[in-house]
């Protein structure tokens, strides 16, 4: 099975500033015939469920403000929001689906400083 | 709209039994593979099984199998799970997530996700 990791757990960034979570698999999770990444970003508000970000890396969903891109190819990602607001504290998570199961990781708990 | 709605958790003893239903509405439910997403008290994501769109198909996680039966009724607009020999470990909210076919790109992103619904395996 493909492990996902975050990093950091948790990050407490100031309003406006930039926050920046990285997310590492342990395989290749780019096919090479597409030149598309199988990764998924989502985000939690706390007593939410889920919400899909992004997918394919870097592809915003509809309605997803732009201050949120994603990049990395392969193995490293990052999800990146340019300019903190109180709308965004959530726990953030990436996702795999390159191949089954496709696993999680551990997620990142994104504060206001 | 879409609308996942999860029904069926609560307090169970260990060694019990649950069937958990997910009623789905604003998409053509038969278009899309689902998954059974759990979320223990406080602590991350981790799937636990998947349906095709007829249901011919089903997958598991190893900490699952044996124990839980995924299954749907599209004529109904219903996914269920049955949940049997529940553990403590066992305790999450367990969300009902969307997931579009796979196509020439193969599989895609969990798009759609329920409010999830509430078990908990306690004595």
């Amino acid at each position: 099975d493909i492990v996902m990791t975050q990093s950091p757990h948790s990050l407490a960034v100031s309003l406006g500033e930039r926050a920046t979570i990285n997310c590492k698999s342990s395989q290749n999770i780019l096919f090479s015939s597409n030149n598309k990444n199988y990764l998924a970003w989502y985000q939690q508000r706390p007593g939410q469920p889920p919400k899909l970000l992004i997918s394919w890396a870097s592809t915003r969903e509809s309605g997803v403000p732009d201050r949120f891109s994603g990049s990395g190819s392969a193995t490293d990602f990052t999800l990146t929001i340019s300019s903190l607001q109180a709308d965004d504290v959530a726990v953030y998570y990436c996702q795999q689906y390159y191949n089954s199961p496709h696993s999680f990781g551990q997620g990142t708990k994104l504060e206001i400083k | 709209e879409v609308q996942l709605v999860e029904s069926g958790g609560g307090l169970v003893q260990p060694g019990g039994s649950l069937r958990l239903s997910c009623a789905a509405s604003g998409f053509t439910f038969s278009n899309y593979w689902v998954n059974w997403v759990r979320q223990p008290p406080g602590r991350g994501l981790v799937w636990v099984s998947r349906i095709n769109t007829d249901g011919s198909s089903t997958t598991y996680a190893d900490s699952v199998k044996g124990r839980f039966t995924i299954s749907r009724d599209n004529s109904k607009h219903t996914l269920h799970l049955h949940m049997k020999s529940l553990r403590a470990d066992d305790t999450a909210v367990y969300y009902c997530v969307t997931q579009e076919a796979p196509g020439r790109d193969g599989y895609n992103p969990f798009d759609f996700w329920g409010q999830g619904t509430l078990v908990t395996v306690s004595p």
